[in-house]
């Protein structure tokens, strides 16, 4: 099956700790995004990589890191420094030039 | 002003009505745009892409797109229960890097 996966589902984080979120595709997408979701807002823009071992912060990217050393893999890490980092995080890939978007089923982060 | 804006509802409509759904764009966005659908806890889907001035149908759903007024807007004829969602408004912002931006999104509620 093509798609997008993300992983895991919930993920629980103590305090001080980093988390890496995992978001992995067989569409052959160039772009993939990350973004992040909380209660009752649209989607805020985390990071975004149109292609190999290039990525361009978002809207919010600070308290987070990403990389893109393949181009199925965009693996995100929500660092320490993330002070309020409990939320539905989102990836996404597309063709390049961003035809259509589609997204993976979402890992829902809670800190504790 | 915020480069996509939409009314966060709820909208209410009855079964079987037309339920309008509308986003609005600011000078930054170029001319892609699109409409998720947003079930509670899942992830988005999408439903309609328009890239050119005037209206796209696919099924129940037309999307509208008036560049003149900077709007798009989704009408969903024949409203169902199941139709009741949030719905995602979503545009290309280019320059270098194109990335995808969402609207904070509008709830839709059909009730019986």
């Amino acid at each position: 099956d093509g798609g997008i996966t993300q992983s895991p589902k919930y993920l629980f984080r103590k305090e001080g700790q980093n988390v890496t979120l995992s978001c992995e595709q067989n569409l052959n997408h160039d772009a993939m995004y990350w973004y992040r979701q909380d209660p009752g807002q649209g989607l805020r823009l985390i990071y975004y990589s149109q292609i190999v071992n290039d990525f361009q912060k978002g809207d919010i990217a600070e308290g987070y890191s990403v990389s893109r050393e393949k181009k199925e893999s965009f693996p995100l890490t929500v660092t320490s420094a993330q002070k309020n980092p409990t939320a539905f995080y989102l990836c996404a890939s597309s063709m390049q030039g961003l035809i259509e978007a589609f997204f993976g089923q979402g890992t829902r982060l809670t800190v504790v | 002003q915020k480069e996509v804006e939409q009314n966060s509802g709820p909208l209410s409509v009855p079964e079987g009505a037309i339920a309008s759904l509308n986003c609005t764009y600011s000078d930054r966005v170029s001319q892609s745009f699109f409409w998720y659908r947003q079930y509670s806890g899942k992830s988005p889907e999408l439903i309609m892409s328009i890239y050119s001035n005037g209206d796209k149908e696919d099924g129940r759903f037309t999307a509208q797109l008036n560049k003149a007024s900077q709007y798009v807007s989704l009408l969903i004829r024949d409203s169902q229960p199941s139709d009741s969602a949030t719905y995602l408004c979503a545009a290309v912002i280019s320059g270098g890097y194109n990335k995808l931006i969402f609207g904070a999104g509008t709830r839709l509620a059909v009730h019986p």
